[in-house]
């Protein structure tokens, strides 16, 4: 059962446009919500989280917005820059009980295109 | 610096021996997890510990084991028993429990021949 799931496995957008990545959630007890970013061969890399009390959450280049009723988030990252280029995971955790175990997506395949 | 390490970056074992895989963090984080990729598929939990001397299953915890004798260091043993142990596998540590946010290592991939 995937409780949070990313269903485009890659996306291909051009330098300088918007990216623009989607995650949907079943388990409505989640209520944190990060992404990450992951290089071949490498681990992810934190990139940026939004808490349920929230409906979008912005950080230079990079917003995540989070529409509860929908169970549906997103990130955008305006302009895609080449080094964007990446798997991009989302997770969810569900924090309130000190439980902050993180459930994944299968990610989504980002690629820049110059 | 401060960060998490795993070693070796790749490793190679025959099928039926037992093997280990390293993790090190200095980041004074209280929480360390182990993580499974497999490809085209998301990062799944295998152990997690909380805190020092405990620790708990996660998701695919089956053919695997862990330790956590010291704050820093959240060893993990692919034993023969694992049916598919072939992988990527990451390490995370978050600050203590209660924290979201996991600080991921670099990874290591293990071939089992």
């Amino acid at each position: 059962d995937q409780q949070v799931k990313q269903n485009s496995p890659s996306l291909s957008v051009q330098e300088g446009r918007i990216s623009i990545l989607n995650c949907d959630y079943t388990n409505s007890m989640f209520d944190y919500f990060l992404w990450y970013k992951k290089y071949p061969a490498e681990g992810p890399t934190f990139l940026i989280s939004i808490s349920s009390i929230k409906d979008k959450n912005e950080d230079g280049r990079f917003t995540v917005f989070l529409n509860k009723s929908a169970k549906h988030l997103s990130l955008h990252i305006v302009p895609s820059q080449p080094g964007d280029s990446a798997v991009y995971f989302c997770a969810a955790s569900v924090g309130s009980f000190g439980n902050e175990k993180l459930t994944f997506g299968t990610g989504t395949r980002l690629t820049i295109i110059p | 610096d401060g960060g998490i390490t795993q070693s070796p970056k790749y490793l190679f074992r025959k099928e039926g021996q037992n093997v280990t895989l390293s993790c090190e963090q200095n980041l004074n984080h209280d929480a360390m997890y182990w993580y499974r990729q497999d490809p085209g598929q998301g990062l799944r939990l295998i152990y997690y510990s909380q805190i020092v001397n405990d620790f708990q299953k996660g998701d695919i915890a089956e053919g695997y084991s862990v330790s956590r004798e010291k704050k820093e260091s959240f060893p993990l043993t692919v034993t023969s028993a694992q049916k598919n142990p072939t992988a990527f596998y990451l390490c995370a540590s978050s600050i203590r429990k209660g924290a979201h946010e996991q600080f991921f290592g670099p990874g290591t991939r293990l071939t089992v021949l």
